[in-house]
């Protein structure tokens, strides 16, 4: 099993550019999450998911989009990239038991926006 | 609300014991983890708590859970250099199964 796949890995984009991170997920997981994180402040949650066809906002939304037509996919999109958006970004899966709530992480997006 | 707080360096000879603290907020957690983020990567789960429990021992691993003072630890023993990393606090609120609030993470640094 691959897990969590993010692409790309690294991107440069230029002010007001828009953009699509892309993740995927081959756990059959009902839950996805985007999370940005900045030095010093650990993984703050931009959007969720808990099953295809439903998403929420979470602690920092503004500037973002996302859709979940399946459950495999949870794509971020970026609408108008501004230098505060520079961060790296990580995608997870998770599944609700026994243990909790253990999500899985992709290797994350390294992004500078210029 | 939902809060997780932890300090952010914590520097150890090899060879002792590392102890990694947090503080959270929302009394209502059901579960606590401890992730490991190594240099590069995403998170990786390294153990988790029920808040019914107040201890949990895993090889070098001992979490203790203090619920009336909403206090989480960590502690590695023999830390090794393979240890560095930035190991994160997080919660699952009763509210909400789907949500995870992490900190800010604490760096750990092995010295000689």
């Amino acid at each position: 099993n691959a897990g969590v796949t993010q692409t790309p890995k690294f991107q440069v984009l230029k002010t007001g550019q828009s953009m699509t991170l892309q993740c995927a997920q081959d756990m059959n997981h009902e839950y996805m999450s985007w999370y940005r994180q900045d030095p010093g402040m650990g993984l703050r949650l931009i959007h969720y998911s808990v099953g295809a066809g439903i998403t929420d906002q979470g602690e920092v939304p503004n500037g973002y989009n996302v859709s979940r037509s399946t459950t495999e996919d949870f794509p971020l999109r970026l609408l108008s990239a501004a230098p505060s958006q520079t961060s790296v970004y990580f995608c997870a899966s998770s599944t609700r038991g026994g243990t909790g709530t253990e999500a899985f992480f992709g290797q994350g997006t390294r992004l500078t926006v210029v | 609300g939902e809060d997780v707080e932890q300090s952010l360096f914590l520097s150890v000879r090899e060879g002792d014991s590392s102890v990694i603290n947090c503080t959270y907020t929302d009394s209502s957690s059901t579960y606590l983890y401890w992730y490991k983020q190594e240099p590069g990567a995403g998170l990786q789960l390294l153990t988790y708590i029920f808040s019914n429990m107040d201890m949990k021992q895993d090889q070098r691993l001992t979490v203790l859970l203090n619920k009336k003072d909403k206090h989480l630890s960590l502690r590695i023993a023999d830390t090794q250099t393979g240890d560095s990393a930035i190991y994160f606090c997080a919660e699952t609120p009763y509210s909400s199964a789907s949500k995870i609030i992490f900190g800010s993470g604490t760096r750990l640094s092995i010295r000689p």
